[in-house]
């Protein structure tokens, strides 16, 4: 079975303090690895998909980057404005369902 | 539409209501997929639509649960019967395979349904 856990479960950072989240995961075989933000009251929004150990992807203060058993979120000096759950989740090669981790929320304090 | 829009966004019934949520996709989006997710959890699978043809439903979580997208666009859950567990935040999603190296599915949510069962 498909598992994906995520850690921390929290993480409050001050501004400009650079962190990493983690995500470790067990699938039968990887298509893709996926990196969501959820904003309270709203429904995750789609940020990266890794597909193979060593791929790595950027999107403005964040970075993505993928082993065969975890992937990391890199936040270079993060603002307020990136607080949020951040959700990890696993596509398995012969089945379109994700399977999410329980995210890990992130607060950036000014 | 721009985006997955879905009805109602809040709905609170009385334990052994019968309860329907509206899942409009992002036009041309073939796949359509339901996740619940509970305060302080990731979404969990219920079901999935390629077009009208539920090819999994192996998430749904009793005989209660039912889904269907009889012309291939707008879903409907619905919930029979509905219990005190069956609160949550239920999402709909939709995507359209656009990489071609491997095919992964990037889903699209909308902001969810957030149902409260008394």
């Amino acid at each position: 079975e498909d598992q994906v856990t995520q850690s921390p479960e929290a993480l409050r950072l001050q501004e400009g303090e650079s962190s990493s989240l983690n995500c470790s995961y067990t699938v039968s075989g990887l298509r893709g690895l996926f990196w969501y933000r959820q904003d309270p009251g709203k429904g995750p929004e789609f940020l990266f998909t890794l597909y193979s150990a060593g791929e790595e992807k950027e999107k403005e203060r964040l970075k993505a980057t993928l082993t065969k058993k975890e992937s990391f979120l890199h936040i270079t000096a993060p603002k307020p404005e990136d607080s949020a759950t951040y959700l990890c989740a696993v596509n398995p090669f012969g089945n379109e369902k994700l399977t999410f981790g329980t995210g890990t929320r992130l607060t950036i304090i000014p | 539409g721009a985006g997955v829009s879905q009805s109602p966004r809040y709905k609170v019934a009385k334990r052994g209501q019968d309860v329907a949520l509206r899942c409009d996709p992002i036009s041309g989006h073939v796949s359509l997929f339901w996740y619940q997710q509970a305060l302080g959890q990731g979404p969990e699978f219920l079901t999935y639509f390629q077009n009208e043809a539920q090819l999994d439903k192996s998430g749904l979580p009793s005989d209660r649960f039912f889904a269907e997208r009889p012309e291939g666009s707008v879903s409907t859950l619905k919930i029979q019967r509905t219990q005190q567990e069956d609160s949550a935040v239920y999402l709909c999603a939709s995507s359209l395979v656009t990489d071609i190296y491997s095919g992964a599915n990037v889903l699209t949510f909308g902001a969810g349904s957030r149902l409260t069962v008394l």
